[in-house]
C-alpha cells in the first residue's frame, strides 16, 4: 500500500546544512511536498516538487527527487535555530483515487 | 491575512457529549479537509469537501460528521466522542483540488475525551 517514511530525529549545529530524507512507495505520485510544523502551530507548506523534476531550489531550501529510488530529500543550508521544527514529507498519490499521504515527521533540532 | 481559523484550540470533554470544532477560511478556497494527528501515525484524513454541499469520507471517518453549508465554513462534529478520539485535529484548505497546490492549515485543536 501507499506509505511515506521518514527518520524520527535529526540534530545539527547552527550554520551547518541539514538534510531530511523521505521515501515513498507510490510510483504514480505526481506531487511531493515538504511541510514545517513549529510547536503549537499547524503545518506550513515549505515547497513542493512535480514528479517530472529532479531538483528545486528556493533560497536556503533545496529539494532533490530520485524517482527511481522513490527518495525525496530536503536540504536546508546555513541552518538556524528558527529552523527547529518537525518536517513532514507528503505525496499526492494518484493511484486509484487522489490521496494525500503524510509521513510521520522528522524532528529537527538545531544546536547553538 | 489569509488564514484558516479553528476553534477551540483546546477542549477537554467527557465521553458521549456531542461537540463541534469550527473551521473557517477567508481565502475563498473550494477544497477543505479535516485531519487528525497522532504520535507515530502522521496525519490521517477524516473528511474532505470539494465544494459547498459536497463532502466525502477520508481514511478515518468513523465517529465523525461534517457539513459544508457555506464555502468558508467546514465544521467537524463528534456526535458521541470516545477516548480513542483524543487527538490533535487540523482543518486545512486549498485553492486546488485535493490539495495539489498545497494546503493552508489551521493552528489545530487539541481534544481530550475522558
Amino acid at each position: 500500500g501507499e506509505d511515506v517514511e521518514q527518520s524520527l530525529f535529526l540534530s545539527v549545529r547552527e550554520g551547518d546544512s541539514s538534510v531530511i530524507n523521505c521515501t515513498y512507495t507510490d510510483s504514480s505520485s505526481t506531487y511531493l511536498y515538504w511541510y514545517k510544523q513549529e510547536p503549537g502551530a499547524g503545518l506550513q507548506l515549505l515547497t513542493y516538487i512535480f514528479s517530472n523534476m529532479d531538483m528545486k531550489q528556493d533560497q536556503r531550501l533545496t529539494v532533490l527527487l530520485n524517482k527511481k529510488d522513490k527518495h525525496l530529500s530536503l536540504r536546508i543550508a546555513d541552518t538556524q535555530t528558527g529552523d527547529s521544527a518537525i518536517y513532514f514529507c507528503a505525496e499526492l498519490s494518484t493511484s486509484g483515487t487522489y490521496k494525500y499521504i503524510f509521513g510521520t515527521g522528522t524532528r529537527l533540532k538545531v544546536l547553538a | 491575512e489569509a488564514q484558516v481559523t479553528q476553534n477551540p484550540r483546546y477542549l477537554i470533554t467527557v465521553t458521549g457529549k456531542k461537540l463541534t470544532v469550527t473551521c473557517s477560511q477567508n481565502m475563498n478556497h473550494e477544497y477543505m479537509s479535516w485531519y487528525r494527528q497522532d504520535p507515530g501515525l502522521g496525519l490521517r484524513q477524516i473528511y474532505y469537501s470539494m465544494n459547498v454541499e459536497v463532502t466525502d469520507k477520508g481514511d478515518v471517518p468513523e465517529g465523525y460528521k461534517v457539513s459544508r453549508k457555506e464555502k468558508r465554513n467546514f465544521p467537524l462534529i463528534l456526535e458521541s466522542p470516545s477516548p480513542n478520539q483524543t487527538s490533535l485535529y487540523f482543518c486545512a484548505s486549498s485553492w486546488t483540488d485535493r490539495g495539489r497546490g498545497g494546503y493552508t492549515f489551521g493552528s489545530g485543536t487539541r481534544l481530550t475525551v475522558v
